[in-house]
């Protein structure tokens, strides 16, 4: 089976652009979580979505926006990127059980 | 307030040496614990869990850790490393609040093995 597959893998950005990033779950998982891990630290919690809903924000800004598909995929939204947001971005799976399992993620560098 | 900590950022060790990687954490909610691994330029891989029942839990490559409530930590071990296990680690917590599965993650701890 796939693991949780993430697009596109490396991208770069200027200042005030907008980035779309996206990920497809487990098959049979309908939970999709996302992750900010900034370099040398920890992943910080975005976003978590069941069956198409909101169930969880982080401390983000309005900026930053997700949204979940029928088919449990789930993209993340930044706009008006700043350099700060230059991350590795981790989208996760949950189980029922609550495990999360993490994609490869998405490197954004915003110059 | 909810946190967790990883007190130690690296941890050098001989390759064949015990290792404990500690991990403490903060709560005054019902936890669900994790160890991450993650190795250079990639994701988190799931290393090992605890949700219910022994304390004790294992991991398929010789890792383990154990869930102490009344000290709360929960600190991973292996009794013999390898040059393989060279990786950052990271502890995570849900706190159960019954609504989003979060994970708090704490600052992470390289493990370096060396010959």
């Amino acid at each position: 089976d796939a693991g949780v597959t993430q697009s596109p893998t490396h991208l770069i950005k200027t200042r005030g652009q907008h980035v779309t990033l996206r990920c497809s779950p487990i098959s049979g998982h309908k939970s999709v979580s996302w992750y900010q891990q900034v370099l040398g630290q920890g992943p910080q919690f975005i976003f978590q979505y069941y069956e198409k809903e909101e169930r969880g924000r982080g401390n983000f800004p309005d900026r930053f926006s997700a949204r979940q598909f029928p088919n449990y995929s789930s993209e993340l939204n930044v706009n008006a990127l700043l350099l700060g947001d230059s991350a590795l971005y981790l989208c996760a799976s949950s189980s029922p059980v609550g495990e999360l399992f993490f994609g490869e993620g998405s490197r954004l560098t915003v110059l | 307030a909810q946190s967790v900590t990883q007190l130690d950022s690296q941890v050098p060790v001989f390759e064949e040496a015990p290792v404990e990687l500690r991990c403490n954490y903060s709560s005054s909610v019902s936890v669900y614990l994790f160890w991450y691994v993650q190795y250079p330029n990639q994701g988190l891989q799931l290393l090992l869990k605890y949700l219910s029942g022994s304390t004790l839990v294992e991991s398929i490559n010789g890792f383990e850790a154990e869930f102490n409530k009344s000290q709360t930590s929960f600190h991973l071990r292996k009794p013999s490393v390898h040059i393989s296990d060279t990786a950052e680690y990271f502890c995570a917590v849900n706190f159960y609040t019954g609504t989003a599965i979060k994970l708090t993650f704490g600052t992470g701890t390289r493990l370096q093995v060396t010959l």
